[in-house]
């Protein structure tokens, strides 16, 4: 069975200083991960996704994940938070099934 | 650019209406969902589609159904609206998982309140 957890639900941050949004997973099989951003009232938009190559993933707007298998997590940083950056962040576990179950998102604020 | 397209950003249907929610995709995807995002639970997995109408149900199916009659066009179907089903819909289109994990593109999302 596969799952995930976002460990925050809310993180707060000063613009300019670095990001972490944590996320565990659980999977059976070897995992595809990825991180989902949503702007207010916006679609969800792909940040990066991990597929067994390089266990540190670039993604875009300065966002980079680490894959960890002996930890189970694949948290999201990024070096200096924009106001820009603010929204709902969702993790994401996949197992070569169609099925992407969805962590309950961490909803990230920027203050100036 | 690439896209998916949701008919209507914002809806307001009554109790017991039918309401066709529209799901349009320009990618050649084979793989088309049907999600729906509440504050707290996430995203959802109504039903799902992997091919021209060919469809399963996902983890709430109940009160909802799908038709997919081309591949481009996928919609889901409130057969009779309740109040309960005032939520976010989203919809999302994908390549087969043999093609590789590329994740989801998603739509923009219909906001739909049932009064």
């Amino acid at each position: 069975a596969q799952s995930v957890t976002q460990l925050d639900s809310h993180v707060s941050v000063s613009e300019g200083t670095p990001v972490l949004l944590r996320c565990n997973y659980s999977s059976s099989y070897s995992p595809s991960l990825f991180w989902y951003v949503q702007h207010p009232n916006k679609g969800l938009q792909l940040l990066l996704k991990y597929t067994s190559a390089a266990t540190l993933v670039k993604g875009i707007n300065g966002f980079e994940a680490e894959f960890k298998k002996s930890e189970t997590s694949f948290h999201l940083t990024k070096p200096s938070a924009h106001m820009s950056d603010a929204a709902e962040y969702f993790c994401v576990v996949t197992s070569g099934t169609y099925k992407y179950i969805f962590g309950t998102g961490t909803r990230l604020k920027v203050l100036a | 650019d690439v896209k998916v397209t949701q008919s209507s950003r914002y809806l307001v249907k009554r109790t017991g209406e039918k309401v066709f929610l529209e799901c349009v995709q320009d990618m050649d995807h084979e793989n088309m969902f049907w999600y729906r995002q509440d504050p707290g639970l996430g995203l959802r997995l109504i039903y799902f589609s992997y091919d021209v109408k060919m469809k399963e149900k996902g983890d709430i199916p109940e009160g909802y159904s799908v038709s997919r009659e081309k591949k481009e066009r996928f919609s889901l179907i409130l057969e009779s609206a309740s109040t309960n089903q005032t939520s976010m819909y989203l919809c999302a289109s994908s390549f087969p998982i043999w093609a590789g994990s590329y994740g989801y593109t998603f739509g923009s999302g219909t906001r739909l309140t049932v009064v």
